[in-house]
């Protein structure tokens, strides 16, 4: 039982590239969310989904995009990367008690 | 809309000493309360819950947190911390509407000195 699983771990984008991060599951939990960690700001709310098929935006969603096409996974994209969205990003999944979050994903985009 | 405040960024304290991290939330509704722990270089960890019940709560390794309603507070307390405490603690709110959101805390680092 893995858990929360992210990859890459670690990613360096020049300002203008593409990525995407992969967020999986093995829990069979509904609910997914995609969060970013700043110093001094806690997580933010980038995007979550309730369901496969289902995503909704949370409190930071601008230039992020996500897709839930199966109930493991959750993708979040970066279309065209800027500087402001340097950050560690973190995955979680809940069964409606508590969230279990993945080990994150480093990003810097120069 | 809900929000939660960590009144300390930073919370020094040596070895064996008490600690107390403060946490206020403001929700409109009945919510469910959290801390999470972060240790360097590392992702989040439940450290403990209010869903509901007994206001006081207790993790395994020695902390606990008290819900105050009336305060609307959530502050975490340890009688005597050790070296391996040193982290960051985030306190987050759910609200159980739609989706289950958590708001976090700007989180409060706790160092202990030896």
């Amino acid at each position: 039982n893995a858990g929360v699983t992210q990859t890459p771990k670690f990613r360096v984008l020049k300002t203008g590239q593409s990525m995407t991060l992969l967020c999986a599951q093995d829990m069979n939990h509904e609910y997914m969310y995609w969060y970013r960690q700043d110093p001094g700001m806690g997580l933010r709310l980038i995007h979550y989904s309730v369901g496969e098929g289902t995503t909704a935006k949370g409190e930071v969603p601008d230039g992020y995009n996500v897709s839930r096409l199966k109930k493991q996974n959750f993708l979040l994209g970066l279309e065209s990367a800027a500087p402001s969205q340097t950050s560690v990003y973190f995955c979680a999944s809940t069964n409606l008690n508590e969230q279990y979050f993945g080990p994150g994903t480093r990003l810097t985009v120069t | 809309a809900q929000s939660v405040t960590q009144l300390d960024s930073q919370v020094p304290v040596f070895e064996e000493a008490p600690v107390e991290l403060r946490c206020n939330y403001s929700s409109s509704v009945s919510v469910y309360l959290f801390w999470y722990v972060q240790y360097p270089n590392q992702g989040l960890q439940l450290l403990l819950k209010y869903l509901s019940g007994s206001t006081l709560v207790k993790s395994i390794n020695g902390f606990e947190a008290e819900f105050n309603k009336s305060q609307t507070s959530f502050h975490l307390r340890k009688p005597s911390v050790h070296i391996s405490d040193t982290a960051e603690y985030f306190c987050a709110v759910s609200d159980r509407e739609y989706g289950n959101k958590l708001v976090f805390g700007a989180g409060t680092i706790l160092r202990v000195k030896s």
